[in-house]
């Protein structure tokens, strides 16, 4: 079964630091995605990652894939209150003989950035 | 470009009543899926459309839930009875082509099953 583990679950930070938000999934996968959710609201599509070694960037966020540590990483870069959301990421099954964009979440990492 | 339409944003019923939910893809997209989101965990894929047929329903508890998407464009999933572990948000995503784009989410309908 494949398993999608995100760390922290829960983040509070102050505006201006760094932190890196850590995404971990059980098998082989080529294909991951971030996402963020505000409160009552659908997700929102950030970054999809589609080989190893992928980075891509927007703005304050950075995404990146390990398809080898089978880790991909969310980080964040001087953070301001309106990066406050909960963060997905999600592992295409397909590789894992899942059909094609079945794709399994982990549990979110809550952001809360604070002045 | 117009986003996944749902409805209704909120329903509220008792257990063992009946419910349907309403979407309404992004035109053009191919690929319909049904997530259920419960308080404090990630989406889970419940059913997964390719035009009208139906890709994948291995997670849909199909006791209870069922999906249909005629014509290959709207989709409705009802639940009948409702129990109390079905409060949850209702999700709605579609993509252009299976596997291959990213999934646009609509903006959920939230259920509370009393």
């Amino acid at each position: 079964e494949l398993k999608v583990e995100q760390n922290p679950l829960f983040l509070s930070m102050q505006e201006g630091k760094n932190y890196t938000i850590y995404c971990n999934y059980s098998t082989t996968s080529d294909r991951l995605y971030w996402y963020r959710q505000d409160p009552g609201k659908s997700l929102e599509s950030l970054f999809v990652l589609l080989s190893n070694g992928a980075v891509k960037q927007e703005g304050r966020l950075m995404a990146s894939l390990d398809t080898k540590a089978r880790l991909s990483t969310l980080h964040i870069t001087a953070a301001v209150h309106d990066l406050s959301a909960t963060y997905f990421c999600a592992v295409d099954t397909t590789f894992y003989g899942g059909s094609q964009g079945n794709l399994i979440f982990g549990k979110g990492t809550k952001l809360s950035v604070k002045p | 470009e117009a986003g996944v339409a749902q409805s209704p944003r909120y329903k509220i019923i008792e257990k063992r009543q009946s419910v349907a939910f309403w979407c309404n893809p992004i035109s053009g997209h191919a690929t319909l899926y049904w997530y259920q989101q419960i308080l404090g965990q990630g989406p889970k894929l419940l059913i997964q459309f390719q035009n009208n047929g139906v890709v994948d329903d291995s997670q849909l508890p199909k006791d209870r839930f069922s999906a249909e998407r005629l014509k290959g464009v709207d989709s409705t999933l009802k639940i009948q009875p409702a129990k109390l572990e079905d409060s949850a948000v209702y999700l709605c995503a579609s993509s252009l082509v299976r596997g291959q784009e990213t999934q646009y989410f609509g903006p959920g309908t939230r259920l509370l099953v009393l």
